[in-house]
């Protein structure tokens, strides 16, 4: 069952602005990852944060991890039309149990 | 970095007949394979784990008899959707488990896209 939960479910921003998205998740996890994916297409790994963490950087990336609220936010800066992409979180439990659970997704409309 | 084919990238069928879709890992070997299903605007609902050698587990809801899953080998895992119908139309995304890093990341297939008529 799915137990994340993006927010907002679409957000539309101007090019050059930050975007910033949220996800909460229910259980006790290892690690939450952040993807992307473009319109009927794969998903790509943007970056992976461990329990132990709170706040990891990639480029133009920064996600946050909040243990005690079960959150992580994924903030994008300095946007750019090519960001335009539905992105998920997606968290596995552990151990020998690598299953990832993926939350609903945000779609990320940049315009030029 | 690691490279996850799927075969084929879009398929249509009739209702009533079987259809597979392959996931290979190009560059390393994978004893775990991942199916999701997606449906349009919906995030990715994982399916069935796939381990070589040895029969899949599939999640809570999903018939095994409809969706075979099959890992025949390190690089290859294969899902056949049985007596097809419409409501199986979707976006069928496989991911491979690499564990030489430092974690045990997925890597995802680019999709296959299967419309039952």
């Amino acid at each position: 069952s799915q137990q994340g939960e993006e927010d907002p479910q679409a957000l539309s921003i101007q090019e050059g602005e930050n975007a910033t998205m949220n996800c909460s998740y229910k259980t006790s996890i290892n690690n939450l990852q952040w993807y992307r994916q473009n319109s009927g297409r794969g998903l790509v790994h943007l970056i992976l944060i461990r329990s132990n963490e709170r706040e990891k950087h990639s480029g133009r990336l920064r996600v946050t991890l909040d243990t005690s609220k079960k959150s992580s936010s994924l903030l994008i800066t300095a946007s750019r039309a090519a960001d335009t992409a539905s992105y998920f979180c997606a968290t596995d439990g552990g151990g020998s149990n690598y299953k990832l659970t993926f939350g609903k997704g945000t779609l990320l409309t940049v315009n030029p | 970095g690691a490279v996850v084919s799927q075969h084929p990238s879009w398929v249509i069928c009739k209702s009533g007949t079987s259809v597979k879709i392959e996931c290979r890992s190009l560059d390393f070997q994978a004893t775990t394979m991942f199916w999701y299903r997606q449906f349009p605007k919906q995030s990715l609902m994982l399916m069935a784990t796939s381990n070589e050698g040895s029969k899949a587990t599939y999640e809570q809801g999903v018939e095994k008899d409809k969706f075979l899953i099959n890992h025949a080998s390190l690089t290859l895992s294969t899902l056949t959707v049985t007596s097809a119908h419409p409501e199986d139309s979707s976006f069928y995304i496989c991911s491979a488990q690499d564990y030489r890093g430092q974690y045990n990341e997925q890597f995802f297939g680019p999709g296959t896209r299967l419309t039952v008529l």
